[in-house]
């Protein structure tokens, strides 16, 4: 079974600060099939980053994804007011597995 | 414009099938490496993907799902709908529904996504 534990639980910075948010796979994500999705209460998950490091359309260029094999990070070069959410990383390069998320909150 | 919507009943009884129909715009379910995908989320919980089908009508599944045989997903195209039929409703299995686009080989990372619909389980 693929796992993917993304740490930490809980990340609280303020505005302007940067946010670095990790995603550690069970086993190696097949070709870097590493994603990101942002997470606002009530809505949708918003595609950040796929292929561990390239950013969806429309995605502000604050917002990086790196890693290969096992660890991938997300930065968020300075946190902005929007910013605050639920964020979830997804391997999809065998099946689909979601991390448990990491809770960006204000400080 | 790519959109998606999910419908279906908001209330289902322990041991009732959930049927739930995902309607699309601004693509083509006949387009190769297109595909629509189930995924649900427990309220504060982590999203769980369910299950995606292929333009070409090929069908994967959740394998904690699937070894209990409980979901199933179909496409009608000349409609722009996917169909999510899930037996067996426990409530554990309360949540919001979210059916998801995704457009490139293989698996891929779902990029426009509905705004989801709860189901609650109950009797």
């Amino acid at each position: 079974e693929f796992v993917l534990t993304q740490s930490p639980g809980t990340l609280s910075l303020s505005p302007g600060e940067r946010a670095t948010l990790s995603c550690r796979a069970s086993q190696s994500v097949s070709s870097n099939f590493l994603a990101w999705y942002q997470q606002k209460p009530g809505q949708a998950p918003r595609l950040l980053i796929y292929g561990a490091s390239n950013r969806a359309t429309g995605i502000p260029d604050r917002f990086s994804g790196s890693g290969s094999g096992t660890d991938f990070t997300l930065t968020i070069s300075r946190v902005e007011p929007e910013d605050f959410a639920v964020y979830y990383c997804q391997q999809y390069g065998r099946s689909y597995t979601f991390g448990q998320g990491t809770k960006l909150d204000i400080k | 414009q790519i959109t998606l919507k999910e419908s279906g009943p908001t209330l289902v009884k322990p041991t009732q099938t959930l049927t739930l129909t995902c309607t699309f715009s601004g693509f083509s379910l006949n387009t190769s490496g297109v595909g629509v995908g189930w995924i649900r989320q427990p309220p504060g919980k982590a999203l769980e993907w369910l299950a995606l089908i292929y333009w070409d009508d090929v069908k994967r599944y959740s394998a904690s799902l699937k070894s209990k045989s409980r979901v199933s997903i179909t496409k009608e195209t000349s409609k722009n709908q996917v169909v999510l039929t899930m037996t067996n409703m426990a409530p554990v299995d309360t949540a919001t529904y979210f059916c998801a686009h995704k457009d490139s080989y293989g698996y891929g990372p779902f990029d426009y996504w509905g705004q989801g619909s709860l189901i609650t389980v109950s009797s």
